[in-house]
């Protein structure tokens, strides 16, 4: 099935350790995005990449970091986990970064640091 | 970068109609989505406006005032299944998308 997957679904860490959370899409979308989500604070963009081999910043970029080595992959890396990072991730894709088409988002990958 | 604002939560009653009203503000406009989300869920795509003026799609339709810095939704006919978060988002000039922190839509019998 055609979509975009996401792992871990759920992941406990401890504080201080490196996390990559994996994304990866199946549709040759050319625009994909990392959010998290936090009760009371919707989605917050974390980074994004409008295209393969290119990323740029969202909102919330400290302590996270991404590549896009290619079109269908775009992992998010936690270098040093801290709690404050305890959060619902979201994947999501879009054919293109400035289209009119939906983002298609992944299940999401719910992240606990201790 | 942008700023969006939206109710926290909304209460209605089956067969009602209820009106979701986001106000933005954004360095550069590119397009206003609305996303619809259940509780432990992925957003679904709703909606899409870049021009000025309504879009209907079946009971909801959303509507968009560039000028005014204006959207809301309207869902029609409500039914127990509406019952979710709606989510507002902002595009900018460089494609990146920002959410609204949602609205919570609760659906009475």
């Amino acid at each position: 099935i055609a979509g975009i997957t996401q792992a871990p679904t759920s992941q406990i860490l401890a504080a201080g350790r490196r996390m990559t959370l994996r994304c990866t899409q199946d549709m040759r979308h050319n625009a994909m995005y990392w959010y998290r989500q936090d009760l009371g604070l919707g989605l917050r963009l974390i980074h994004y990449s409008n295209t393969a081999g290119t990323t740029g910043k969202g909102e919330v970029p400290d302590g996270y970091s991404v590549s896009r080595a290619n079109t269908d992959d775009f992992p998010l890396t936690l270098a040093s986990a801290v709690p404050s990072q305890t959060s619902v991730y979201f994947c999501a894709s879009n054919p293109t970064a400035g289209g009119s088409g939906e983002l298609f988002f992944g299940e999401g990958s719910r992240l606990t640091v201790l | 970068g942008q700023n969006i604002d939206q109710p926290t939560e909304m209460t209605a009653t089956e067969g009602a109609i209820v009106q979701i009203n986001c106000t933005y503000q954004t360095s550069g406009f590119n397009g206003l989505f609305w996303y619809q989300q259940h509780a432990g869920e992925a957003p679904t795509f709703l909606s899409y406006n870049v021009l000025d003026g309504l879009e209907e799609k079946g009971r909801f339709s959303s509507f968009l005032s560039r000028s005014k810095g204006y959207s809301y939704l309207l869902l029609k006919e409500l039914q127990m299944k509406d019952s979710a978060s709606y989510l507002c988002a902002v595009r900018d000039e460089n494609y990146k998308l920002s959410f609204g922190a949602g609205t919570t839509v609760t659906v009475r019998a």
